[in-house]
């Protein structure tokens, strides 16, 4: 699996967007880009994934860039309840296959 | 409600003495797995199983053991607990084949071993 980046934390207003990037220069064609968040501890969540396109679903939007090397995942409005780790993860589209986690954004989201 | 349970979610223990934790999903998922999460380290996979009675080791194995006897079910297994054990786990599953590949997590068993 290809290695991500991300920034090791980040700060937003409650009711801002959420911004949080991600580069993976080294994927490949056939590796999506996955984010799942960690939640104090709590069992990690799955967010949204995507593989070129932009992708959209109720918790978030993920918008990957045209050479797919960086992606970015956005909360559009962000509550004091997002505040987590959250995880950038680059894997094939294949069912049961391990999730590479590396060290995350933690996210805080205060009023 | 579609969920992974682990049991228990705490757990104190000595050096030696066996334990299991178990693990049970209600999705009918043919994959499962269990991590480990260590400060600096972050989640490590132990053991996975792709189907019933069919297991693996994941990058962390050593003096863990699991078993996958029946499809729901995936107990992680420490024979002899030592300190360097110490950590929170999460036990996962997901579809093995099909479109969606979404994973699952239970809410984690915090092991100490003194």
């Amino acid at each position: 699996d290809a290695k991500t980046t991300q920034p090791t934390s980040m700060d937003c207003a409650e009711g801002r967007a959420a911004n949080l990037p991600c580069n993976h220069s080294t994927i490949s064609g056939n590796e999506y880009v996955y984010w799942y968040r960690q939640i104090h501890s709590q069992g990690p969540q799955y967010i949204i994934h995507g593989l070129k396109n932009n992708e959209t679903n109720e918790m978030a939007s993920l918008i990957i860039t045209e050479d797919r090397k960086s992606s970015t995942l956005i909360l559009p409005h962000a509550t004091l309840r997002d505040t987590a780790v959250y995880y950038c993860i680059v894997r094939v589209f294949q069912a049961g296959t391990a999730l590479i986690f590396g060290k995350g954004t933690t996210l805080s989201v205060s009023s | 409600e579609a969920q992974v349970t682990q049991n228990p979610r705490y757990l104190i223990t000595v050096t030696g003495k066996k334990l299991t934790v178990t693990c049970s999903q209600n999705m009918n998922h043919e994959y499962m797995s269990w991590y480990r999460q260590d400060p600096g380290l972050g989640l490590r996979q132990i053991y996975y199983s792709m189907n019933v009675e069919v297991t693996d080791k994941g990058d962390v194995p050593e003096g863990y053991k699991v078993s996958r006897k029946e499809k729901r079910n995936f107990p992680l297994i420490l024979e002899s607990p030592s300190p360097n054990q110490t950590s929170l786990y999460f036990c996962a599953s997901s579809w093995g084949t099909g479109v969606s590949t979404e994973a699952f997590f239970g809410q984690g068993t915090r092991l100490t071993v003194v």
